[in-house]
């Protein structure tokens, strides 16, 4: 069956430290994968896109990659700050046809400490 | 720009009775629509998307539907609530052709 799992339901690091999120996929061939932000009782916010011919794509402090042999993205925060504790969701489009819906993860949900 | 509006935030209804969300896109022209359902401990469950007027798809067969009379206006429906119907129901939009989707901030409904 298609499958896309983020193997954390919960993540927790000191501030200063590199948060490294898994999102692992079984049964797709994704050209691009996304990464959201969610924030408790709001909406997911977009992040980041990453290509399969990316290996890897940057944003500040962010740094996702995309490995299709593995079947694996990889999202990283550099520098954690306790402002960056949120869930974070990947996602991916089962069809490759932009436009179209798109497939979520359940999320990690990431605590940052001072 | 564009703002994406959902209404209301919060809703408490009892079993059985009617549901209509709205969803309300400014800014923007033929966009693409979407509707999901958040349950607590659980991933982003797409319910229906739109590509046009008129035009929906329904991901998963349930006692909900979903109606987009205007360009950029998307509603849920139901005619009898359940139990298991509550949830955190989260609107998106994306470009035509886009890839990322773009979310409105939810609304929090509990039936008892």
């Amino acid at each position: 069956s298609q499958k896309i799992e983020q193997n954390s339901e919960a993540l927790n690091i000191q501030e200063g430290k590199t948060a490294t999120l898994t999102c692992n996929y079984t049964n797709y061939s994704p050209a691009y994968l996304q990464w959201y932000r969610q924030d408790p009782g709001r909406g997911p916010v977009f992040l980041l896109l990453i290509r399969e011919n990316e290996k890897e794509k940057r944003k500040e402090r962010l740094k996702v990659t995309f490995d299709t042999t593995l079947k694996q993205s990889l999202f990283h925060i550099t520098a954690s700050q306790p402002a960056d504790s949120a869930t974070y969701l990947c996602a991916l489009d089962p069809l490759n046809q932009a436009g179209t819906a798109l497939i979520f993860g359940k999320g990690t949900t990431l605590s940052v400490s001072s | 720009s564009q703002t994406i509006h959902q209404w209301p935030a919060t809703l408490v209804q009892p079993v059985g009775s009617p549901l209509s969300l709205e969803c309300t896109v400014e800014g923007t022209s033929n966009p693409n629509l979407y509707w999901y359902r958040q349950a607590a401990g659980r991933g982003l469950q797409l319910l229906f998307y739109s590509v046009g007027i008129g035009q929906i798809s329904s991901e998963v067969p349930q006692n909900l539907s979903a109606s987009r009379p205007q360009d950029r206006q998307f509603i849920l429906s139901s005619k009898k609530l359940l139990l298991s119907d509550s949830g955190f129901y989260l609107c998106a939009w994306m470009e035509a052709g886009g890839y990322e989707q773009y979310f409105g901030p939810g609304t929090r409904l509990t039936v008892t």
